[in-house]
Order: C-alpha cells, then sequence, then structure tokens
C-alpha cells in the first residue's frame, strides 16, 4: 500500500455542485494532515490543516477517519475558481517527514 | 509578512552542466524543505533540514544532488551533473514546526519554485 493515495481524477463538476475527494494513508500513527491547492504552474498553497476529526472553513471540509486511515475534502457550491488541484498531505511517525500524494485535479465549469 | 523566496525562477541549461538553485525561507521557520516536481506528479521530498542540521535526505540521489543551508537561515541546492530526467519544478518549503503534546504542528509554506529544463 503506498504511504498516501488519493483518488486520480479529474473531476468535472458543474458550478454549484458538490465535491468529495478522499486521500488514504498508510501509517496509522500520524497525528496531522494537510489539504494543500496547486493552481497549474504555481507553488502549492495550504487550504486546510486536520489535526482530530475535522476541520471547516466556509465551503470546505476536512473529515479524518482514523478507523479506516483517509482523510476527505469537501467542497460545497462548486465555484470556477476552485479549478485545481488539491494534494493530500501525510506526516510520517514523529511528524518529521510529510508526504505528498500525487494530487486530484478538479474542473468546475460554467 | 514576506514568504519564501526562491531564485531563478528559470533555468534552461544541457545535460552535464552544473544548476544551483536558491531559497530564503520566511524569518524564524526552523525547518526548510526541498522539494521536486514532476509534471502532474505530486512534489516528492529532497531533503529536510532543521536549522542547519539535515532531518532526512533519504530521496535525495546523493551522487549529482546536494544541499547546504549554513547558518540555518539560507539553502542552496546543487545539480552537479544534470541529467534530462532532472527537468522539473524545485519547489522550497519552509515551516514554524512546533510540537504540543503528541501533536507536530509543520504547516508548510511555499516559495514559487524553480523550473528546470535539461537539454
Amino acid at each position: 500500500r503506498k504511504e498516501v493515495e488519493q483518488d486520480p481524477g479529474p473531476f468535472n463538476v458543474p458550478e454549484g455542485a458538490t465535491v468529495a475527494f478522499n486521500c488514504t494513508y498508510s501509517n496509522s500513527a500520524s497525528q496531522s494532515f494537510f489539504w494543500y491547492r496547486q493552481d497549474c504552474r504555481k507553488e502549492p498553497k495550504l487550504l486546510m490543516s486536520v489535526y482530530s476529526s475535522g476541520n471547516e472553513d466556509g465551503r470546505f471540509t476536512a473529515q479524518l477517519n482514523r478507523a479506516s486511515q483517509y482523510i476527505s475534502l469537501l467542497i460545497r457550491d462548486s465555484k470556477l475558481s476552485d479549478s485545481a488541484t488539491y494534494l493530500c498531505v501525510v506526516p510520517n511517525t514523529g511528524g518529521f517527514k510529510t508526504i505528498f500524494g500525487a494530487g486530484t485535479r478538479l474542473f468546475v465549469k460554467a | 509578512e514576506a514568504g519564501v523566496a526562491q531564485s531563478p525562477r528559470y533555468k534552461i541549461i544541457e545535460k552535464r552542466q552544473s544548476v544551483a538553485f536558491w531559497c530564503n525561507p520566511i524569518s524564524g521557520h526552523a525547518t526548510l524543505y526541498w522539494y521536486q516536481q514532476i509534471l502532474g506528479q505530486g512534489p516528492k521530498l529532497l531533503i529536510q533540514f532543521q536549522n542547519n542540521g539535515v532531518v532526512d535526505d533519504s530521496q535525495l540521489p546523493k551522487d549529482r544532488f546536494s544541499a547546504e543551508r549554513l547558518k540555518g537561515v539560507d539553502s542552496t541546492l546543487k545539480i552537479q551533473p544534470a541529467k534530462l530526467e532532472d527537468s522539473a519544478v524545485y519547489l522550497c518549503a519552509s515551516s514554524l514546526t512546533r510540537l504540543a503534546g503528541e501533536i507536530t504542528y509543520n504547516e508548510q509554506f511555499f516559495g514559487p519554485g524553480t523550473r528546470l529544463t535539461v537539454l
């Protein structure tokens, strides 16, 4: 099993739709998780941090399922500007090495 | 607050040549990371520094790549000699790593990257 795996995508959704991505991880001792957003030819930018069961910020909700070892990112009321690649990040044991998933590409269309 | 600075932004070289990248992290961030991102993939960690010490360099191709972080601030990443497969974006990131209980908080902030093309 890969250390971090993401839904391959791409996801093509209309404006206003709700879309969810999953990210599975293999290290059961991981304590903190992150979602980053990366626009084409730009650097990754931190979207959300997840340290407990979940986190919510406006239209974005991240949930952690420790038993099944996955985190999810839910985007409600999708906007055209949400089109990007979403990267899942999982630290290894001790949190000193971070592992990025390959990313999930989202296209939101009018 | 100033972000992570990187230079150059773009570099084109021929195979077997040498190249160096520079990174200046956010002030006060003790942890510095170098990543390689190939088109269509997620960033791959090459090396991680805590102050001026190396925390992890297990994925750094040490026969051709080297990195240093003198004085625990700026860092340089060097490739010598370059190969065609080194064409990628090289990202530098920094974080204010802090431990609270069992949880390590280490949100990373990225610089704009250096896009390297090896011909």
